[in-house]
């Protein structure tokens, strides 16, 4: 079975600093596909950014990037230039595979507040 | 924008009454969809995999006859909460993926439902 673990319930970080948001899994598949989302206050997922099993380089997306460590399984994301806006819970999620439709399994989430 | 749509974003019913929440793809077709449930500061927890044209997949423990779930067409599918109970509320929450590999996982904006 898959499994998600962010050991971060929390974190504080001084706006415009980076902060690297912990993810850890487990699998027994070869093929998988790791997500963040971010959810405000309002509910809302908000996709941030993928890693295939499969991709060699590390996932960016403007200020989002994934550190993948494939052999330590991890793929913790870190923001750079933090913003106000970020403050939010963010959730680390897999899939056991990389096509098709897919349901996802969530980590327990890590709330950011960024403060000003 | 949003590509999916739930609808409504929040509804207050009496116990015992039934609520149904909808979600649309918007553009794109959606063969499959996923209902999620969240507790207030809580991750969230896959419930069924709702498939266009055939019977839901319900996770383990969840009931299929309380929670209804009907895939009318490749871009709605349905979630009936049935006999509503106050420990029935609850933020709900609904996915759908596109047809190519990598797409991602898209949301709805959630349903935040409580029964009193």
């Amino acid at each position: 079975a898959q499994k998600i673990t962010q050991t971060q319930p929390g974190m504080f970080v001084q706006e415009k600093e980076a902060v690297t948001l912990d993810c850890t899994y487990d699998t027994s598949d070869q093929s998988y596909g790791l997500f963040w989302y971010k959810q405000p206050s309002s509910g809302e997922m908000i996709f941030l950014i993928y890693q295939g099993s499969y991709d060699e380089q590390n996932a960016t997306e403007g200020r989002y990037s994934l550190n993948f460590q494939k052999a330590r399984k991890s793929a913790n994301l870190v923001i750079s230039a933090s913003q106000l806006g970020d403050s939010a819970m963010y959730f680390c999620a897999m899939t056991h595979s990389l096509q098709g439709a897919q349901k996802l399994v969530f980590g327990q989430g890590t709330r950011l507040t960024i403060n000003p | 924008g949003a590509v999916v749509s739930q609808h409504p974003s929040r509804v207050i019913c009496k116990s015992g009454t039934s609520v149904k929440i909808e979600c649309r793809s918007l553009d794109f077709q959606a063969t499959t969809m996923f209902w999620y449930r969240q507790f207030p500061k809580q991750s969230l927890m896959l419930m069924a995999t709702s498939n266009e044209g055939s019977k839901a997949t319900y996770e383990q423990g969840v009931e299929k006859d309380k929670f209804l779930i009907n895939h009318a067409s490749l871009t709605l599918s349905t979630l009936t909460v049935t006999s509503a109970h106050p420990e029935d509320s609850s933020f709900y929450i609904c996915s759908a993926r596109g047809a190519a590999s990598n797409s991602p996982l898209h949301f709805g904006n959630g349903t935040r439902l409580t029964v009193t």
